[in-house]
C-alpha cells in the first residue's frame, strides 16, 4: 500500500517567516500534486509536479519534486496571515482517483 | 461559475437514520469522487465514478452506496448511520486521472453529525 507522510504535523509561525513542509513516501510516483484547504472549504490546487527535481515557484510558495520522485517539499517564503490552511500532497492512486496525505496544518499569526 | 455544488452543508442524524448526500457539477467532468475528512486528518475516498452508470469502491466504502446517472450528478447515500460515520464530507470532480495532469476540483464539503 503506498502511503504518503507529511511533516510537521502542525506548524505556528510569525507573518514574516520562512517555512517548508515536507511530503515523504517509499514508493515512487509518476507526478504529485499539492492542495491548499482553507477553513471551512474544498482543497484547492496548488501545483503539479511530474519531472525529478523539478522546481516550480507560484509567487512567494517553492515546490520540489526530489530526484527520485519519492519525495515533495513546499517552501513559503516571507509567511503571511492569508497562508494558513491545510497543505496536502496527493498522488495518482489505483482506479484513477486522488490519494492524499494527512495534511500539515498551518497557522500564520500577524 | 458554480463548479462542484453539495447539499446541504450541515447536517445532524440519529443512529439508525438514512440520508442522501448531494454532488452536482457542471463542468462535464467524467470522473467524480466522494472522500471524507475526519478532524486532524486528510481525505479518504469512500467511492468514485470514472463516467455515467460506472462506479467503483475507494479505500472506506461500508455503510455508503453512490449511484451515478447522469454524468453530472453523483449523490452519496447513508444507510443506518452510525457515530464512526460523523464527519465532513467532499464530493470531487476531474476532466482527466491523475496521470493525464488531472486537477481534481472540490465542492464546499457536507459537515455531518450522527448522535
Amino acid at each position: 500500500t503506498q502511503l504518503l507522510e507529511q511533516s510537521p504535523q502542525f506548524l505556528s509561525i510569525q507573518e514574516g517567516e520562512n517555512l517548508t513542509v515536507y511530503c515523504n513516501s517509499s514508493s515512487v510516483f509518476s507526478s504529485l500534486q499539492w492542495y491548499r484547504q482553507e477553513p471551512g472549504e474544498g482543497p484547492v490546487l496548488l501545483v503539479t509536479v511530474v519531472t525529478g527535481g523539478e522546481v516550480k515557484k507560484l509567487k512567494r510558495l517553492t515546490f520540489q519534486f526530489g530526484d527520485a520522485r519519492k519525495d515533495s517539499s513546499l517552501h513559503i517564503t516571507a509567511a503571511q496571515p492569508g497562508d494558513t490552511g491545510l497543505y496536502l500532497c496527493a498522488f495518482p492512486g489505483r482506479g484513477q482517483n486522488f490519494v492524499f496525505g494527512p495534511g500539515t496544518r498551518l497557522s500564520v499569526l500577524p | 461559475n458554480a463548479g462542484v455544488t453539495q447539499t446541504p452543508k450541515f447536517r445532524i442524524l440519529k443512529i439508525g437514520q438514512s440520508m442522501t448526500l448531494q454532488c452536482t457539477q457542471d463542468m462535464n467532468h467524467n470522473y467524480m469522487y466522494w472522500y471524507r475528512q475526519d478532524p486532524g486528518m486528510g481525505l479518504k475516498l469512500i467511492y468514485y465514478s470514472v463516467g455515467a452508470g460506472i462506479t467503483d469502491k475507494g479505500e472506506v466504502p461500508n455503510g455508503y452506496n453512490v449511484s451515478r446517472s447522469t454524468t453530472e450528478d453523483f449523490p452519496l447515500r447513508l444507510e443506518l448511520a452510525a457515530p464512526s460515520q460523523t464527519s465532513v464530507y467532499f464530493c470531487a470532480s476531474s476532466y482527466s486521472t491523475f496521470g493525464g495532469r488531472g486537477k481534481a476540483f472540490f465542492g464546499q464539503g457536507t459537515r455531518l453529525t450522527v448522535v
